[in-house]
């Protein structure tokens, strides 16, 4: 079974600063998905960047990037010029396509607070 | 494009009841997912449906069903409410077709806030 670990409950930073947050997820397969996702207090889950892991560039979506390195099953997101906007809970999550369908599994997830 | 939504947003029910909550996917969707999302056990996978067949199952027990309807309009039962079954349901929905590469990207809805008293 795949596992999904983000180390960090919770992180803080300071507006327009920029901040990491890391995930490491365990797998035997080769061909899979990445994905963060946010979700404010509202609790709407909102899909905030994806990597393909066939692709050896890291994804960028504006103010978030991610550092995919598949040989060390690593993959976290650094958010630059946070924004107030930003705080949230992060969910980092991995998916694998089969026949079968498909299934995200989740980290626990980090709690993101920005300060003024 | 309208997103998913899932109704009702907030149920309270007794232990022994039984609970349907509903999932609308975005038009165009064919699979439809349900996540529970607890503080203890955070988000888990319960099932999969496309084209109203289960195609995917997470490790619930049977007292978690579903189904998805000819619309791609799914439901969950959930039978013999436990105390522990409070939760948020998430559905999510996704197109099974490559577009600019955004297959398997999933879109949740709102969700369905459960309390079991």
């Amino acid at each position: 079974a795949q596992t999904v670990t983000q180390s960090q409950p919770e992180m803080s930073v300071q507006e327009a600063e920029t901040v990491t947050l890391s995930c490491t997820y365990d797998t035997s397969e080769s061909d899979y998905y990445l994905f963060w996702y946010k979700q404010p207090p509202s609790r709407q889950m909102i899909l905030v960047i994806r990597q393909e892991a066939y692709k050896q560039q890291n994804a960028t979506e504006n103010r978030f990037s991610v550092n995919f390195q598949k040989a060390a099953k690593s993959f976290s997101l650094k958010i630059s010029d946070s924004q107030l906007g930003d705080a949230a809970m992060y969910f980092c999550a991995y998916s694998r396509w089969s026949n079968s369908g498909y299934a995200l599994n989740f980290g626990k997830g980090t709690s993101l607070l920005v300060t003024p | 494009k309208a997103g998913v939504t899932q109704t009702p947003r907030y149920l309270i029910k007794t232990r022994g009841q039984q609970v349907t909550l509903s999932c609308s996917p975005i038009s165009g969707h064919r699979s439809v997912s349900w996540y529970q999302q607890t503080p203890g056990q955070g988000l888990q996978f319960l099932f999969e449906y496309f084209s109203e067949t289960q195609r995917n199952k997470g490790n619930f027990p049977g007292r978690f069903s579903g189904r998805q309807f000819s619309n791609s309009r799914s439901e969950m039962n959930v039978s013999t409410l436990e105390l522990g079954d409070s939760a948020l349901y998430l559905c999510a929905s996704s197109s099974e077709f490559r577009m600019g590469g955004k297959r398997n990207e999933q879109f949740f809805g709102p969700g369905t806030r459960l309390t079991v008293l």
